[in-house]
């Protein structure tokens, strides 16, 4: 069974431009979290698509958006790009919204954005 | 505001013996926990979980525990082995809203 994938691996771009990252989850699940990691520090959870609405998102501004395509695959656009915004982006994905039984989240590898 | 803290920014163990890594939440309202384990260049790999209704939960040589009233969660690795050594993130979540709330991470370092 495949796993998530993210596109592209590496992302270069220069301050003030346009990234848009993108993800497919694992086969038969329906919500999507996006998550950044900048150096040295944790997951900061940014935005999380179930069933093609968005369900929650962290603390970040607005010109960090997205979406969900009916086939679950989401894509990541940061707008107006900063150099703080250089760091790893993590997709990941899992069966269904939280149940309260518990829920995995299986995270993909990562695309790593570069501003200049 | 980090609700979930590991406090160990790196650890170091010899092969074979035990490594205990900890994380320190905030946030009473957390009820389901997990720890990832991350190597260089590849996304995060759920390792094992706990509910808040259980203190242990144990899975081959990997195994959680839970102290609510110290609001505190370790995770045991015996024996270690050289293959363990990664960066191991600890998280948790509440039954709303479904956001996972990350430690900083704990680069563990098993040397042979």
């Amino acid at each position: 069974e495949a796993g998530v994938t993210q596109s592209p691996t590496h992302l270069i771009k220069t301050r003030g431009q346009q990234a848009t990252l993108r993800c497919s989850p694992i086969s038969g699940h329906t919500s999507v979290y996006w998550y950044q990691q900048a150096l040295g520090l944790g997951l900061q959870f940014l935005l999380w698509y179930d069933e093609g609405e968005e369900r929650n998102r962290g603390n970040f501004p607005p010109r960090f958006s997205g979406r969900q395509f009916p086939n679950y695959s989401s894509e990541l656009n940061v707008n107006a790009l900063e150099l703080e915004d250089s760091a790893l982006y993590l997709c990941a994905s899992s069966l269904a919204h939280f149940s309260g039984v518990g829920d995995t989240q299986y995270f993909g590898p990562g695309t790593r954005l570069t501003v200049l | 505001d980090q609700q979930v803290k590991q406090n160990s920014p790196s650890l170091s163990v010899q092969e074979g013996r035990i490594s205990i890594l900890n994380c320190d939440y905030t946030n009473s309202m957390f009820d389901y926990f997990l720890w990832y384990k991350k190597y260089p260049a590849e996304g995060p790999t759920f390792l094992i979980s706990i509910s808040s209704i259980k203190d242990k939960n144990e899975d081959g040589r990997f195994t959680v525990f839970l102290n609510k009233s110290a609001k505190h969660l370790s995770l045991h690795i015996v024996p270690s082995q050289p293959g363990d050594s990664a960066v191991y993130f600890c998280a948790a979540s509440k039954n709303t809203g479904n956001q996972f709330y990350f430690g900083t991470g704990t680069s563990l370092t098993v040397i042979p």
